[in-house]
C-alpha cells in the first residue's frame, strides 16, 4: 500500500485568509482524491485529481473556494480559500491505482480550524 | 444516487463479547465495498474489500461478508484496542467512494 503524507497536520485560521493544504505519495499513482470530513460525520468527497488535466469537482463544491493542483504523480495540494468558520473540518486525500475496485488508501488527514 | 447505511451509530461491547456491525447498500452496479477502521485524529485505515456477494475475508478477529444488499463486520471476541469507528463504503461508477456515517465501536476491559 501506498504511504501518504499531509501537511499541515493542523492549522487555526482567521476567516477571510486562505489555507493550502499538500499530499505527498511515496509511489506513482493515477488517481488522487480530496475528501472533507466535517465533525462527527462521515468522509465526503470534494473532487478527483489526475495527473495533466483539471480536477473533477463533485456536486456542492467549487474550483473557486476548493482550486487543487495535481502537478506529477507523487503530488497534489487543496487550497481551502475565503475561509469561513463552516469551513472548520478534517481534510483527507487518499490515492489509488486508478482500476475498478482497486483499494483507496488514505493520508492522515489535515485537521483546520477556523476563526 | 448510491446510499450507504450503518447501524448501529454506536455499539458498546464488554472484552469478549462478539458482535456484528451493518452496512446495507443501494447502487448501480457494484464496483467493489470497502471497510475501513478510523481512530480519532487519524486518517481511514483500511481494513477489507469486497467485490461479489457470498465472498468473506477474515483479518485477526474481524470477518467481513458481503451479500446483494448488505455487508457484515463480525469482530470476535473483541479487545480494547479494537475500539474505533468502522467506516463502510461503496465504489459504484468511476473511482469515487460514497461512505456510510460509520459505526463508533467501544470495547470495555
Amino acid at each position: 500500500s501506498a504511504v501518504i503524507s499531509q501537511k499541515p497536520s493542523r492549522d487555526i485560521c482567521q476567516r477571510g485568509t486562505s489555507l493550502t493544504i499538500q499530499c505527498q505519495v511515496d509511489s506513482q499513482v493515477t488517481m488522487m482524491f480530496w475528501y472533507r470530513q466535517q465533525p462527527g460525520q462521515s468522509l465526503t468527497l470534494i473532487a478527483t485529481a489526475n495527473q495533466g488535466s483539471e480536477a473533477t469537482y463533485e456536486s456542492g463544491f467549487v474550483i473557486d473556494k476548493f482550486p487543487i493542483s495535481r502537478p506529477n504523480l507523487t503530488f497534489s495540494t487543496l487550497t481551502v480559500s475565503n475561509m469561513s468558520p463552516e469551513d472548520s473540518s478534517i481534510y483527507l486525500c487518499s490515492v489509488d491505482g486508478g482500476g475498478a475496485g482497486e483499494t483507496q488508501y488514505f493520508g492522515p488527514g489535515t485537521r483546520l480550524l477556523v476563526l | 444516487e448510491d446510499q450507504v447505511t450503518q447501524s448501529p451509530e454506536a455499539l458498546r461491547l464488554q472484552e469478549g463479547e462478539s458482535s456484528s456491525l451493518n452496512c446495507s447498500y443501494t447502487v448501480s452496479g457494484l464496483r467493489g465495498l470497502f471497510w475501513y477502521r478510523q481512530d480519532p485524529g487519524k486518517g481511514p485505515e483500511f481494513l477489507f474489500t469486497l467485490y461479489s456477494a457470498g465472498e468473506e475475508k477474515e483479518k485477526e478477529r474481524l470477518k467481513a461478508t458481503l451479500t446483494k444488499k448488505e455487508s457484515f463486520l463480525h469482530i470476535t471476541a473483541p479487545k480494547p484496542e479494537d475500539s474505533a469507528t468502522y467506516l463502510c463504503a461503496v465504489q459504484a461508477s468511476g473511482s469515487r467512494l460514497t461512505f456510510g456515517e460509520g459505526t463508533q465501536l467501544t470495547v470495555n476491559p
